[in-house]
This record gives structure tokens, C-alpha cells and sequence, in this order.
């Protein structure tokens, strides 16, 4: 069964940077785009970035251009997510998720979710 | 960016209602609008794709509709297990983004 396993999050300082990972199982990681979604306390949802099958593209929200990096390591199944300049607005949990079978870039399978807080 | 604006933001309905919600985009989307399921501490749900197809293993009670800037989901009658947070979700372009939510809350 598809499992997505999020770690990395964790209380930082505005201005440091943080890596989350995403490490998958279950599926053919390497033939799938993978996301990277947010959900801030009393907020709604946001796509954050996506990361093509095989690493060669990828798209940002305006939000975090320039500031975050989506990658991947197809040999270890692993999906990161590379945060620098962080602000107390990216306080939020960090999704992983998968792309969807059809390769619409719908969402099928979501980690758990990992907890980035940015605190002074 | 396209902006997605659902409406109502907060629903009140009982065990048995139906329920619609709505969806309007900033421009033309096509037929690349999703609907999706959020509880707290939860994971969100995939719950329609491509306007109105319904994502494997969701319950027929779940429909979707609609086309170029207008969209609805609809729950036909309302289980317990369907109190939650409703986000739209446009892939026409990106960014990729989802309307600001719609809570349904127990009357």
C-alpha cells in the first residue's frame, strides 16, 4: 500500500532554513510527480510545488518562489523540500503527496504531515 | 495566478440534508477543477477529479458539476462522517491553487 512518511519540521528562527523530507513506499516513486502542499493554523489549504516523475521540472507557488526547493532521490524513494528565508507565514503543517494515477496532477495519496513552526 | 472562490465559507446542515457547494474560478479553468476533504488532524481526501468523476472508493453520495468558471459539489444526503472542510482545486495552470474552503458544520 502507498505510504508517504513526511519528517523534518520543527520550530526555526525567521530567516534560517529547514529541509523537509518525504520518503515513499509502495508505489513506483520514480514514475510519479510528487507535491509538496501547507495547511497554516486557521488557514485554508496551498500548493506549495510540484516536482516532475523525473526531477526535470518544477513549479512553485508564488508564495515560496525563490525561497524553497522541491527535489527528489528517484534510488531512494525520497521527495524533499528545501526551505530557506523562512518567514512566521510559512508557519504551517507541510504535506507530501502523490500525483494522482492519471497523471493530472490531482493529489491521491498524503502523508501524515509535518509540523514547520517559524518562531523567534 | 487563477483565483478560486468558494461559497458559502461555512455551512450549518443536519444528518440527512443536501448539501452544495460552489466553486468560481477567475477565469476559465476547463474541466481541471477537483474537490477535496479536510478534518482536522487529518490528511486531506481526494474526493473528485476532472469536475465530476468520482475518485475510487468515494461514496456515490458525492457528485460534482460544472464547467468553465462555475462549479458545484453537491452531497446528496449528509452522513455524520461528512462534517468537514471542502477545498476546490484548480490545475489549469500554475500555480496550482484551492479556494479558500468551505466548513460544514452539525445544525
Amino acid at each position: 500500500q502507498v505510504q508517504l512518511v513526511e519528517s523534518g519540521g520543527g520550530v526555526v528562527q525567521p530567516g534560517r532554513s529547514l529541509r523537509l523530507s518525504c520518503a515513499a513506499s509502495g508505489f513506483t516513486f520514480s514514475s510519479y510527480a510528487m507535491h509538496w502542499v501547507r495547511h497554516a493554523p486557521g488557514k485554508g489549504l496551498e500548493w506549495v510545488a510540484i516536482i516532475s516523475d523525473d526531477g526535470s521540472k518544477k513549479y512553485y507557488a508564488g508564495s515560496v518562489k525563490g525561497r524553497f526547493t522541491v527535489s527528489r532521490d528517484n534510488p531512494k524513494n525520497t521527495l524533499y523540500l528545501q526551505m530557506n528565508s523562512l518567514k512566521a507565514e510559512d508557519t504551517a503543517v507541510y504535506y507530501c503527496a502523490k500525483d494522482h494515477d492519471y497523471g493530472d496532477h490531482y493529489t491521491d495519496y498524503w502523508g501524515q504531515g509535518t509540523l514547520v513552526t517559524v518562531s523567534s | 495566478d487563477i483565483q478560486l472562490t468558494q461559497s458559502p465559507s461555512f455551512l450549518s446542515a443536519s444528518v440527512g440534508d443536501r448539501v452544495t457547494i460552489t466553486c468560481r474560478a477567475s477565469q476559465g479553468i476547463s474541466s481541471y477543477l477537483g474537490w477535496y476533504q479536510k478534518k482536522p488532524g487529518k490528511a486531506p481526501k481526494l474526493l473528485i477529479y476532472a469536475v465530476s468523476t468520482l475518485q475510487s472508493g468515494v461514496p456515490s453520495r458525492f457528485s460534482g458539476s460544472g464547467s468553465g468558471t462555475e462549479f458545484t459539489l453537491t452531497i446528496s444526503s449528509l452522513q455524520p462522517e461528512d462534517f468537514a472542510t471542502y477545498y476546490c482545486q484548480q490545475l489549469n495552470s500554475y500555480p496550482l491553487t484551492f479556494g479558500g474552503g468551505t466548513k460544514v458544520e452539525i445544525k
